[in-house]
């Protein structure tokens, strides 16, 4: 009931393309579901994050789509840079002080 | 700007010794942190929970004895890895929340020799 499965684990995709990954979680209480960024030998850095209450939630070439029937969430990259390439975490959470349950993590290269 | 700051970034340390990594959230209070180990190419895994004031929360089969953690005040908690071997070596990340985001500090490598 904890999980949190993340598709794809690795993703190439052309500069200026979209790239999309996506989540699927159990656990129905969850209400705070984040992404993260990842670069080398860093810690994950938060880029967007949307609650249960929105379907959709954009910022800048980031987007999240939510759908709560379906117990998923994607994240959306539009107009994909090199500067892009990095690991994406998709996670998810109860309430507030609670723990992260994270996704497995998604390899994205974004090709020149 | 960084909400969430660790340090150190990086720390070499002898077998048999032991090497404390700092976790501060700036310029908030957080109640509460996560202590997360990661292996290469792994995602994130919690070893613990640390509240301000009482005794970490340890999950299982993360030895509390071997990982020390204090949060002695609403903006600290450290991670202390006891008597270190190199099976100890990997990135270790805190995160903590301000206004119901989390969010993770810069990690720290530790490479136990």
């Amino acid at each position: 009931q904890q999980q949190v499965k993340q598709s794809p684990q690795s993703l190439i995709v052309q500069k200026g393309g979209i790239s999309i990954i996506n989540c699927a979680y159990e656990n129905t209480a969850f209400d705070y579901f984040p992404w993260y960024q990842q670069f080398p030998g860093k810690g994950p850095a938060l880029l967007i994050a949307i609650r249960p209450d929105v379907s959709e939630k954009k910022e800048g070439r980031f987007t999240i789509s939510f759908n709560k029937s379906a117990k998923q969430f994607s994240l959306h990259i539009m107009d994909s840079q090199p500067g892009d390439s990095a690991t994406y975490f998709c996670a998810a959470r109860r309430a507030s002080g609670s723990r992260l349950t994270f996704g497995e993590g998604t390899q994205l290269t974004v090709n020149p | 700007g960084a909400v969430v700051s660790q340090h150190p970034s990086w720390v070499i340390c002898k077998s048999g010794t032991s090497v404390k990594i700092e976790c501060r959230s700036l310029d908030f209070q957080a109640t509460t942190m996560f202590w997360y180990r990661q292996f290469p190419k792994q995602s994130l895994m919690l070893m613990a929970t640390s509240n301000e004031g009482s005794k970490a929360t340890y999950e299982q089969g993360v030895e509390k004895d071997k990982f020390l953690i204090n949060h002695a005040s609403l903006t600290l908690s450290t991670l202390t890895v006891t008597s270190a071997h190199p099976e100890d070596s990997s990135f270790y990340i805190c995160s903590a929340e301000r206004l119901a985001e989390a969010f993770f500090g810069q990690g720290t490598r530790l490479t136990v020799v």
